[in-house]
């Protein structure tokens, strides 16, 4: 079942920051973030394990809430650079075989100067 | 230490041509995922390899679609007869291990006329 992305889309100012959240109807094990800016790789931001871990790296951080089944990214300060389309991939199940990652349908972050 | 390889980066079949699109993983890396990725939606999970074994191709049609990794040279996703509704962007993505994770490839757009 494909995790559930909101917003679908958001539009900043420079500086300003933004919440994306990424819930799934399936128990969890880990999600994954990643940032794909159009026409390019999806690159991988962070991944969150079970344990309600949350993970930074600089202005972006993320929480997974396992008994939620929900996680969410934080972008603070928002730069150009952060524009492109957020997607969070889970694993379900036990953990172990995270090769089967279940893509949202993204968030499109749009930074304006 | 070069990225994940795709190519061709663009490719442009008529219907019932055969496509063949290449990936080379990243240095160390054995394991090998294909996603595709229609306009507007998420990567979807198509198949795991890795050298010379299939080990999960549930996301895969079972018609007209294979996938191989070889034990020399790079793992090819094979699209035969392909119909109009196979124009996607195919990423691959690789790990060293399968729980560790996936860096993707820049994908190659397949256009079928």
């Amino acid at each position: 079942q494909q995790p559930v992305q909101s917003p679908q889309a958001v539009i900043l100012r420079e500086g300003e920051d933004a919440v994306i959240n990424c819930s799934s109807s399936k128990a969890l094990y880990s999600v994954h973030w990643y940032r794909q800016k159009h026409g390019e790789a999806p690159v991988f931001l962070m991944i969150l394990l079970k344990g309600g871990e949350q993970k930074g790296h600089e202005k972006i951080s993320a929480s997974f809430n396992e008994k939620k089944q929900q996680s969410s990214l934080y972008l603070t300060a928002s730069q150009l650079s952060y524009s492109g389309t957020y997607f969070c991939g889970t694993e379900s199940g036990s953990g172990g075989s995270n090769y089967k990652l279940t893509f949202g349908k993204g968030t499109l972050l749009t930074v304006n100067p | 230490n070069a990225g994940v390889m795709q190519n061709p980066r663009h490719l442009v079949r008529r219907r019932g041509q055969e496509a063949r699109l290449r990936c080379s993983p990243m240095k160390g890396h054995s394991h090998v995922y294909w996603y595709r990725q229609l306009p507007e939606e998420g990567l979807k999970f198509m198949v795991y390899l890795q050298k010379e074994n299939i080990i999960d191709e549930s996301g895969m049609p079972k018609e007209r679609f294979s996938a191989e990794f070889p034990k020399e040279g790079p793992s090819i996703l094979r699209i035969q007869q392909v119909v109009r509704g196979d124009s996607a962007a195919y990423f691959c993505a690789s790990s060293p291990t399968p729980v560790r994770t996936q860096y993707f490839g820049p994908g190659t757009r397949l256009l079928v006329l």
